[in-house]
């Protein structure tokens, strides 16, 4: 496809349960990063891969939420247990590479519930 | 801290008028400055890129500004039309870590 591509694009879950979100990112671009966005608000960084590998993990919250990336493609990040809080647009997005003057080109975003 | 601030938070103009949004960051060492464009229920998609040398650069009726020694930027909006009602969301780049700081963006509302 020629952009970003997220799914699923709403996903209403209990409390409790896990949620897998999946991003499969531009081809070709080796950098994918994970937003939060709540109601209103900017976004929130999450979690950055440069190919597979993820050195900046900082905006994670908690223990609840991971993520992966394989073979420097989709990337899927999990939230444990969620809580109403958890509650927001989860953002995608990807570009050549931190080392280019390249844009990020995000998806349209998983709308996550909790009830 | 590396921060970006933008201001307004909201605003309301009239189509057909002109506006101006601001940006102020006190990223260190600078590397870039983009403007990106918010529509509800999508992801945000770029506008424009300054770096450290550009002052103004346009991009239709889109107009941002740079002005390195005070760590501002704005984005000029000619003419405004309906489809222009969105937010505005201001990402500064770092040259070390490659950082990259995004603002709380200006939710902008254009009124017929």
């Amino acid at each position: 496809g020629a952009g970003v591509s997220q799914s699923p694009s709403n996903k209403v879950t209990e409390k409790g349960k896990d949620v897998e979100l999946r991003c499969d990112p531009i081809s070709g671009h080796t950098a994918l990063y994970w937003y939060r966005q709540s109601l209103g608000q900017g976004l929130e960084f999450l979690i950055y891969f440069q190919g597979n590998s993820a050195p900046d993990k900082s905006g994670l919250p908690s223990d609840r939420f991971s993520a992966e990336r394989t073979g420097g493609s989709v990337s899927t990040l999990t939230i444990q247990r969620t809580q109403q809080e958890d509650s927001a647009v989860y953002l995608c997005a990807s570009s050549l590479g931190q080392e280019y003057n390249s844009p990020l080109h995000f998806g349209n975003g998983t709308r996550l519930t909790v009830t | 801290k590396n921060q970006v601030e933008q201001s307004p938070q909201s605003l309301i103009i009239l189509e057909g008028k002109n506006c101006t949004l601001q940006c102020n960051y006190t990223v260190s060492p600078f590397s870039n400055l983009r403007w990106y464009k918010q529509d509800t229920g999508r992801g945000p998609v770029s506008l424009t890129i300054m770096t450290f040398s550009e002052n103004t650069k346009s991009n239709g009726r889109y107009t941002a500004t740079l002005d390195a020694d005070t760590k501002q930027s704005s984005l000029h909006i000619t003419a405004s039309q309906l489809s222009d009602s969105a937010s505005y969301i201001c990402v500064v780049k770092t040259s070390s870590a490659s950082k990259i700081i995004f603002g709380s963006g200006t939710r902008l509302s254009i009124r017929p």
